[in-house]
């Protein structure tokens, strides 16, 4: 039933692993996004994807991967982890620009 | 540029209104949305509207657009304890080849007794 579905939803690693977090959504939407969220809340846009061809790349680190096998998934794989890279990462979806719908987030805390 | 700004704090009494005020930047935007966001918990889209709209009314939630001020408000009737969160305004831009959110800085809001 679940529309955008991300797992994990907590994920605490060390510094330096590798991890990677999954999204599904069954929506039929096109597009497919993650988003940040830091400790003072503030959510900023990392990627954005359309039918698997990547459209938006902010500036995000290049340990930063995203890949979408195919326009319902889209995985968010991250190198080298850092302390600063702690925070809840939102994974959405949407139908060009609209209904737009985020799924419950991971949580990341890198120790 | 997309420069979304929310006042950061909202104190009221429960059965008052509350009224949470976003100003955008950009002129293009086609839609705008107001999320809830509860401790721990993901973005629960509240309402939206279209930028050709000047109000949209739905249950407790009313939203104002002033798209010449660039000026946004939710207000939310009777306020209720289970209202206190996070609200994040935000628009939607549309290129042709990408869309995507930009979200305000949110207002918390906190519902007392």
């Amino acid at each position: 039933d679940t529309a955008v579905s991300q797992t994990p939803k907590y994920l605490v690693t060390q510094m330096g692993n590798d991890k990677s977090i999954k999204c599904e959504q069954n929506l039929g939407h096109d597009t497919m996004y993650w988003y940040k969220q830091d400790s003072k809340k503030f959510l900023k846009i990392m990627f954005s994807y359309n039918n698997k061809e990547l459209i938006i790349n902010e500036t995000v680190p290049n340990r930063f991967s995203p890949k979408s096998p195919d326009k319902a998934h889209l995985n968010l794989h991250i190198n080298s982890l850092e302390l600063g890279d702690s925070a809840v990462y939102f994974c959405a979806s949407s139908l060009h620009y609209y209904g737009y719908t985020f799924g419950s987030g991971t949580r990341l805390t890198v120790v | 540029g997309e420069d979304v700004e929310q006042s950061l704090f909202l104190s009221v009494r429960e059965g008052d209104s509350s009224v949470i005020n976003c100003t955008y930047t950009d002129s293009s935007s086609t839609y705008l949305y107001w999320y809830k966001q509860e401790p721990g918990a993901g973005l629960q889209l509240l309402t939206y509207i279209f930028s050709n709209m000047d109000m949209k009314q739905d249950q407790r939630l009313t939203v104002l657009l002033n798209k010449k001020d660039k000026h946004l408000s939710l207000r939310i009737a009777d306020t209720q304890t289970g209202d206190s969160a996070i609200y994040f305004c935000a628009e939607s831009s549309y290129t042709g080849t990408a869309s995507k959110l930009t979200f305000g800085t949110g207002t918390r809001l906190q519902v007392t007794l």
